[in-house]
């Protein structure tokens, strides 16, 4: 069974730093059904990325993701007040499967 | 501008059924794949099922394998997922969620707001 595991859990920054956010796959599927979501409070998952680094529709460009096989990182340069929230990352293996978040908080 | 909106959440008694919908607007329901997601208040997101754009394929994940069931009305533009021997654990925030391509795990690129339904005696 699929799982992934995202690291830190928790990520204290102040707004104009970066940050960078890891998911680690327990097993390798393709890149292609590889996405972040952010979920800012009391809203809705938000696609940030798919195919591992595509970017969505309206997403900014500070937002980036790399990675492959069972590794994959989203970067989000220079943090506006906006981008603290949680980011989830998911991947399809034989089911389609959510790690359990990093929140990215105001330090 | 694409909309989805769900509906149908309600506070249910165990072993309740309940049929949730989602209305889709702004965009060619038909030719889109679709999925349910679930949130339990305050926890991560979990995946319950998918839809292909014309019913022909169905999946479920193993939380809903023989209780819940997906459909659509491409007609009325609407999804649902009919909930049954529903239990204290199934209280969540139900999301329903379009694929941004054709294939079964492919990202989700918009959600709706979500419905809540709350499993208590």
């Amino acid at each position: 069974e699929l799982v992934l595991t995202q690291s830190p859990g928790t990520l204290s920054l102040s707004p104009g730093e970066s940050a960078t956010l890891s998911c680690r796959a327990s097993q390798s599927f393709s890149s292609g059904t590889f996405a972040w979501y952010q979920q800012r409070p009391g809203q809705a998952p938000r696609l940030l990325i798919y195919g591992a680094s595509g970017r969505a529709t309206g997403i900014p460009d500070r937002f980036s993701g790399s990675g492959s096989g069972t590794d994959f990182t989203l970067t989000i340069s220079r943090l506006e007040p906006e981008d603290f929230a949680v980011y989830y990352c998911q991947q399809y293996g034989s089911s389609l499967i959510f790690g359990g978040g990093t929140k990215v908080e105001i330090k | 501008e694409v909309q989805l909106v769900e509906s149908g959440g309600a506070l249910i008694q165990p072993g309740g059924s309940l049929r949730l919908s989602c209305g889709a607007s702004g965009f060619n329901f038909g030719s889109y794949s679709m999925n349910w997601v679930r949130q339990i208040p305050g926890k991560g997101l979990e995946w319950i099922s998918y839809i292909s754009s014309s019913s022909n394929t169905i999946h479920y994940g193993d939380t809903a394998k023989g209780r819940f069931t997906i459909s659509r009305d491409n007609g009325k533009k609407t999804l649902y997922l009919q909930l049954n021997s529903l239990r204290d654990e199934d209280t969540a925030v139900y999301y329903c969620a379009r694929s941004l391509g054709p294939r079964v795990g492919i990202a989700l690129d918009y959600w709706g707001l979500g419905t809540l339904v709350t499993v208590s005696s």
